[in-house]
């Protein structure tokens, strides 16, 4: 029930293009689902949250949707760049506490 | 504003034996969390420190253990070393004051068993 499952394990798309991560949590007492992104040398950092009292949060070309019924969730990358090129993790967490980590993405954008 | 500094960043130990990794957390940040990464598991966690107190801990043997200072610096030992513990290990801290909902990773410490 504390697990997050995360897909595609890997992503190719072209320069411009957009990329499209999903993630699916079990525990509905999950209160926050924050995306990491991960450069190679480097540890995660976070890209963009939300809380599950919303459908929806935009930050530049990076959305998360949001499917409280379905617990599931999702990050969209818009006009994808090859800059973005990074391994993605998605992640759920209660409270502050108890952070969950899907098992990551790696996505290469193709110039 | 530094970082979270690990260090080692890269050690090679060989099996049996045992190693200790150390964390220094942003200034003012309280809580102190370690992660194992590996191909194939993704991020792993080992365990919270809050206040020099373990917190939360994940489903890992004995033979991973942590503690934290008075001064939120924190460090993690694992004995007997095994194979299987070749990962990057990552710590993170984080701020009651923000909510404690954001993780600030640092840069890890990749440990090769031989």
């Amino acid at each position: 029930q504390q697990q997050v499952k995360q897909s595609p394990q890997s992503l190719i798309v072209q320069k411009g293009g957009i990329s499209i991560i999903n993630c699916a949590y079990e525990n509905t007492a999950f209160d926050y689902f924050p995306w990491y992104q991960q450069f190679p040398g480097k540890g995660p950092a976070l890209l963009i949250a939300i809380r599950p009292d919303v459908s929806e949060k935009k930050e530049g070309r990076f959305t998360i949707s949001f499917n409280k019924s379905a617990k599931q969730f999702s990050l969209h990358i818009m006009d994808s760049q090859p800059g973005d090129s990074a391994t993605y993790f998605c992640a759920a967490s209660l409270r502050g506490q108890n952070f969950v980590f899907g098992p990551g993405t790696r996505l290469s954008v193709l110039p | 504003k530094a970082g979270v500094t690990q260090t080692p960043r890269y050690l090679i130990k060989t099996r049996g034996q045992q190693v200790t990794l150390s964390c220094s957390p942003i200034s003012g940040h309280r809580s102190v969390s370690w992660y194992q990464q590996t191909p194939g598991q993704g991020l792993q966690f080992l365990f919270e420190y809050f206040s020099e107190t373990q917190r939360n801990k994940g489903n890992f043997p004995g033979r991973f253990s942590g503690r934290q200072f008075s001064n939120s610096r924190s460090e993690m030992n694992v004995s007997t070393l095994e194979l299987g513990d070749s990962a990057l290990y990552l710590c993170a801290s984080s701020s009651e004051l923000s909510g404690a909902n954001v993780l600030t990773f640092g840069a890890g410490s990749r440990l090769t068993v031989l």
